[in-house]
């Protein structure tokens, strides 16, 4: 079954600096989303990408993140300049189709820790 | 705005006897509802999805879960549970009044089964 992949699987970066989180959604989807995931609590809506564009994005969503669909395979994730709080579970998911009738099929993730 | 409510942290259930985890929601409009199951280290797992029409609905690995609406409620169940199904499940609810595609989850319940 296809599947979602994420790269790598655990980042470690100081403070400051910026990181790109990788992603290669199922080939034949068509929306591409960013959750995450602070150790112990909820999964959070970052953003979601349609059409080369982004859909909709939440509020922890700011400056410092976009969103980049490079190629036609790869999805990426850039925080320009990571803070503390950033260190978390970061999930990329993809959809055929709008997710009230497809589910979405999420990566591993990776797990971003900032030190 | 959307929410979803796991009442429960943990669930404790032994071997071979039925399981439930309650998930409550809340939107403005009509739901999508969605379970979701995480294994250690590893990403959000699909498992089964209400969208409209049969109030009981059934999925992976002999999970079903049942739409009420009255009672704004999409509790997961199994008749007889199996230690492999210990793992953090997830409650999601997508609203169809409002744009977008963004999934929001409950805070999880960790199933423990015990043999």
């Amino acid at each position: 079954e296809p599947e979602v992949t994420q790269t790598p699987s655990h980042q470690v970066t100081q403070m400051g600096q910026e990181v790109i989180l990788r992603c290669v959604p199922i080939s034949n989807h068509l929306y591409f989303y960013w959750y995450r995931q602070i150790l112990g609590q909820k999964v959070e809506f970052l953003v979601s990408f349609y059409n080369n564009e982004i859909s909709e994005k939440s509020e922890i969503f700011d400056d410092q993140f976009s969103v980049e669909r490079p190629d036609g395979s790869n999805f990426t994730l850039k925080i320009r300049s990571t803070k503390l709080e950033d260190s978390a579970m970061y999930f990329c998911a993809s959809s055929p189709g709008q997710s009230g009738v497809k589910p979405q099929h999420f990566g591993d993730g990776t797990r971003l820790s900032i030190l | 705005a959307q929410s979803v409510a796991q009442p429960e942290d943990q669930v404790n259930v032994a071997e071979g006897n039925p399981l439930t985890v309650k998930c409550t929601y809340s939107v403005s409009g009509n739901p999508y509802l969605f379970w979701y199951v995480q294994y250690p280290n590893r990403g959000l797992q699909f498992l089964l999805k209400y969208i409209t029409g049969d109030n009981l609905v059934k999925g992976s690995y002999g999970f079903e879960a049942e739409f009420n609406k009255s009672q704004t409620s999409f509790h997961l169940k199994k008749p007889s549970a199996l230690v492999s199904d210990s793992a953090l499940y997830f409650c999601a609810v997508r609203d169809k009044a409002e744009y977008g595609n963004k999934l929001v989850f409950g805070a999880g319940t960790i199933l423990r089964v015990k043999s």
